[in-house]
């Protein structure tokens, strides 16, 4: 596909469970991005990847919170023990990676919610 | 630390009425500003952007943002709006050489007919 897409699209699960959320990038993009909408907020930002390391990790509100992407191209965003707060929408996105301020662009997002 | 203010949280207009969404932020370095809208049960997608030169920057659907360094605003405006662009729209920046985006919380727009 053309854009960023992110699976599933929603997501409900228990209290203590453990979730993983993947996100495929736009085909060529280096750069990968994790941000997380709780509602009337605007995103907050979580952790941002160039290739397959972290290059900002800054954003993740506890250990609970792990991201990887092996290959340098479809990323998941780990999640243990989830807690009833990690309920939100979470939002990937992708750029070129180049120098300067690249556009990101963002997939539909996976509704978490943690009961 | 960077941050963005987002002064209205809701803007009720007529169709076919000019629109000014406000947005300031706060750097002590240069920063680049993006306007983002966000349908009803539709992702983020790219209004438009200031980098740098012209502090008059078009982009899609006939919106249009001006950067004030002074002022440290990046206010959206349109001149005469649609129902279809009903919708949330969020302003946000990204500081010198930080790839992540800081974003205001959002205004609601709601164009009545």
């Amino acid at each position: 596909g053309a854009g960023v897409s992110q699976t599933p699209s929603n997501k409900v699960t228990e209290k203590g469970k453990y979730v993983e959320l993947r996100c495929d990038p736009i085909s060529g993009h280096t750069a990968l991005y994790w941000y997380r909408q709780s509602l009337g907020q605007g995103p907050e930002f979580l952790i941002y990847f160039q290739g397959t390391g972290a290059a900002d990790d800054s954003g993740l509100p506890n250990d609970r919170f792990f991201a990887v992407r092996p290959e340098g191209s479809v990323s998941t965003l780990k999640i243990q023990r989830t807690e009833r707060g990690d309920s939100a929408v979470y939002l990937c996105a992708s750029s070129s990676g180049l120098a300067g301020a690249d556009t990101q662009y963002f997939g539909p997002g996976t509704r978490l919610t943690v009961l | 630390a960077q941050s963005v203010t987002q002064l209205d949280s809701q803007v009720p207009v007529f169709e076919e009425a000019p629109v000014e969404l406000r947005c300031n932020y706060s750097s002590s370095v240069s920063v680049y500003l993006f306007w983002y809208v966000q349908y009803p049960n539709q992702g983020l997608q790219l209004l438009l952007k200031y980098l740098s030169g012209s502090t008059l920057v078009k982009g899609i659907n006939g919106f249009e943002a001006e950067f004030n360094k002074s002022q440290t605003s990046f206010h959206l405006r349109k001149p005469s709006v649609h129902i279809s662009d009903t919708a949330e729209y969020f302003c946000a920046v990204r500081a010198g050489n930080n790839r992540k985006l800081i974003w205001g919380l959002g205004t609601s727009l709601a164009v009545n007919p």
